[in-house]
């Protein structure tokens, strides 16, 4: 059963550029988050997708967008980058449905980017 | 809004020592889950344990042990006999439905290093 998979490892690109980064989540999961990680700290919240449409965003600008497919893999882009947004971006996933909805969320490997 | 708090940004022992994590959160809400995630080197977070807010009864599993206690607003780590295996970053983190949905609420994350 693979779990949580991640696209590309690392990244690297220049300000001003967009970039778009892949997840796949583990299987029998309906629901994807991503996070942005800043070197030395904690995981940010940047927005979950749940059937196609996010159901739930985090304080990042419209440069930040993503997508769901049928298939209930994700992708996050971002436009316009700049120094600041070098970080580790995670994708994570879990299901949303059963009476317990707030399970543990899987992790990914989480893809590197930076940008010089 | 909620908060995780974790003030210890950098834990060093000897193995087979017991060490304890600390975590303080802040809610207004009764009902919110609370976890601790583990991230080696390689990245991925590594679910440890979730707990919910109506289940005070500490837990324990294996070397691991986790302390709720609603009254301080915490919910501590420990390791018993610590490992050089051990050693990663350790992040606690808070699922506030009513005020945040189903995001994650990271800490700022303690490093632990575990020497031989």
């Amino acid at each position: 059963d693979a779990g949580v998979t991640q696209s590309p490892t690392h990244l690297i690109k220049t300000r001003g550029q967009q970039v778009t980064l892949r997840c796949s989540p583990k299987s029998g999961h309906d629901t994807v988050s991503w996070y942005q990680q800043a070197l030395g700290q904690g995981p940010q919240f940047i927005f979950q997708y749940y059937e196609e449409e996010e159901r739930q965003r985090g304080n990042f600008p419209d440069r930040f967008s993503g997508h769901q497919f049928p298939n209930y893999s994700s992708e996050l882009n971002v436009n316009a980058l700049l120094l600041g947004d070098s970080a580790l971006y995670l994708c994570a996933s879990s299901f949303a449905g059963g009476p317990e909805s707030y399970n543990e969320q899987f992790f990914g490997p989480g893809t590197r980017l930076t940008v010089l | 809004a909620q908060k995780v708090t974790q003030a210890q940004t950098e834990i060093s022992v000897v193995e087979k020592e017991d060490v304890t994590l600390d975590c303080v959160y802040e809610t207004r809400d009764t009902t919110y889950y609370l976890f601790w995630y583990k991230q080696p080197p390689s990245g991925e977070l590594v679910f440890l344990i979730r707990r919910n807010s109506f289940d005070e009864q500490n837990e324990i599993s294996g070397r691991y042990s986790w302390n709720f206690q609603k009254s301080t607003s915490s919910f501590n780590f420990t390791i018993t006999a610590s490992q050089v295996v051990d050693s990663a970053v350790y992040f606690c983190a808070l699922i506030d439905p009513y005020n945040a949905g189903n995001m994650l609420t990271f800490g700022g994350g303690t490093r632990l290093m575990v020497k031989p």
